[in-house]
């Protein structure tokens, strides 16, 4: 069974910064695309970013191109989304997702910017 | 990027039938997955690549395709599959959409 499971969001200030993690298990890590969604209160889903199986590879939605990284360790079957100078609008629900006829998704770790 | 339309919200009876739309240009080539959304729970897969469905969805779910249209039906619907329901599709380069989202109401 894939088990994806996320952390490290939390409360941050307009401008800072925040580190989000995803471990994954029941699967080889090293063969999937793996893509971070988000969701604002109350609103729907955005594809966020993603990364192919080693890592070549990176997509970005337009709004957080040059603040957002995503990375990964395939050692470790873990997926990173580095987020800087973050805005109030990128407060949301982060999911971390395997890619592969749909995506497998995380529980969540939810990310709140406000001062 | 592209878009993908949904309707905000459809509205069925028990055991009625719900479709649910989803429109965009790149739907004539790429495939369209369906996601179901309760309150508080992360998404799940329900249909994949247009019309298939994961083994562990039941057969009242179903999907079609017609040109720059791909509707989600729920056949017999219950009072459990009261949801939020979001399609999605990708262009070539693996750059991903979601529709909207819509809203069943199971009255």
């Amino acid at each position: 069974e894939v088990q994806l499971v996320e952390s490290g969001g939390g409360l941050v200030q307009p401008g800072g910064s925040l580190r989000l993690s995803c471990e994954v298990s029941g699967l080889t890590f090293s063969r999937f695309w793996m893509s971070w969604v988000r969701q604002a209160p109350g609103k729907g889903l955005e594809w966020v970013a993603n990364m192919n199986g080693d890592g070549s590879e990176t997509h970005y939605v337009d709004s957080v191109k040059g603040r957002f990284t995503i990375s990964r360790d395939n050692a470790n079957n873990s997926l990173y989304l580095q987020m800087s100078n973050l805005r109030p609008e990128d407060t949301g629900v982060y999911y971390c997702a395997r890619e592969g006829g749909g995506f497998d998704w995380g529980q969540g770790t939810p990310v709140t910017v406000s001062s | 990027s592209f878009d993908l339309t949904q309707p905000p919200s459809v509205s069925v009876s028990p055991g009625q039938t719900a479709r649910i739309t989803c429109s965009g240009n790149v739907l004539p080539k790429q495939y369209a997955y369906w996601y179901q959304q309760k309150p508080g729970q992360s998404p799940v897969l329900v249909i994949y690549k247009d019309d298939e469905r994961p083994s562990n969805i039941p057969e009242r779910f179903s999907g079609s395709s017609s040109g720059t249209i791909v509707t989600l039906t729920i056949t017999g619907v219950q009072a459990e599959d009261e949801a939020d329901y979001f399609c999605q599709s990708a262009d070539p380069t693996g750059f991903w959409v979601f529709g909207g989202g819509t809203k069943l109401t199971v009255l």
